[in-house]
């Protein structure tokens, strides 16, 4: 199994500036999830998925969008980048009947000039 | 709401001697509660995990942590230090049940050094 995979590992983007962050599972986990870390505030939840065709917010869901078309895809979309997107963005999964138990992708360090 | 304050930003430690990091919580009902360890440049790995069942937990790597209710903590310890600790912790808590299990709420992380 690749567990969790997130592309790219880096980006950088003009203000302004579209672009979608990639995240896949092959653990068939029904539950998805992606964070932003920044430095001194650890990981806040930006939107979350219980199953393929669901999805809500999390904390700080402004400025980005999500789909859930399969249950091993979970794109992350920035419509609009803007400077205080600058962060690193992880995507996690878990399974149906413990989904506390995340799995971590490697991170996506994004740069928005 | 729930939440988690750790004490500290940055722990440094001599290699060998004991690993405290602090974590309280905040929480209308029982929570969860969560150590990950983040290597330089690497996603979140599991250290332990309490979900209600024995209050001391064993975790990976020689790492245990006691939920305590009365004092709303759980610190993470280590007996020795070894230079391959050298990361960065994060507590975290959920609820206990329904579909917000998985919404992990993160404290701010404490840096961990290690000195030879």
């Amino acid at each position: 199994n690749a567990g969790v995979t997130q592309t790219p590992k880096f980006q950088v983007l003009k203000t302004g500036q579209s672009m979608t962050l990639q995240c896949a599972q092959d653990m068939n986990h029904e539950y998805m999830s992606w964070y932003r870390q920044d430095p001194g505030m650890g990981l806040r939840l930006i939107h979350y998925s219980v199953g393929a065709g669901i999805t809500d917010q999390g904390e700080v869901p402004n400025g980005y969008n999500v789909s859930r078309s399969t249950t091993e895809d979970f794109p992350l979309r920035l419509l609009s980048a803007a400077p205080s997107q600058t962060s690193v963005y992880f995507c996690a999964s878990s399974p149906r009947d413990i989904l506390y138990e995340q799995y971590f992708g490697p991170g996506t360090r994004l740069t928005v000039t | 709401a729930q939440s988690v304050t750790q004490l500290g930003s940055h722990v440094s430690v001599s290699e060998g001697a004991l690993v405290l990091l602090r974590c309280n919580y905040s929480s209308s009902v029982p929570p969860y509660l969560f150590w990950y360890v983040q290597y330089p440049n690497q996603g979140l790995q599991l250290l332990l995990k309490y979900t209600s069942a024995a209050t001391l937990v064993k975790g990976i790597n020689g790492f245990e942590a006691e939920f305590k209710k009365s004092e709303t903590s759980f610190h993470l310890t280590k007996p020795s230090a070894h230079m391959s600790d050298a990361a960065e912790y994060f507590c975290a808590v959920t609820l206990p049940y329904g579909g917000s299990q998985g919404n992990l709420i993160f404290g701010k992380g404490t840096k961990l050094s290690v000195k030879p």
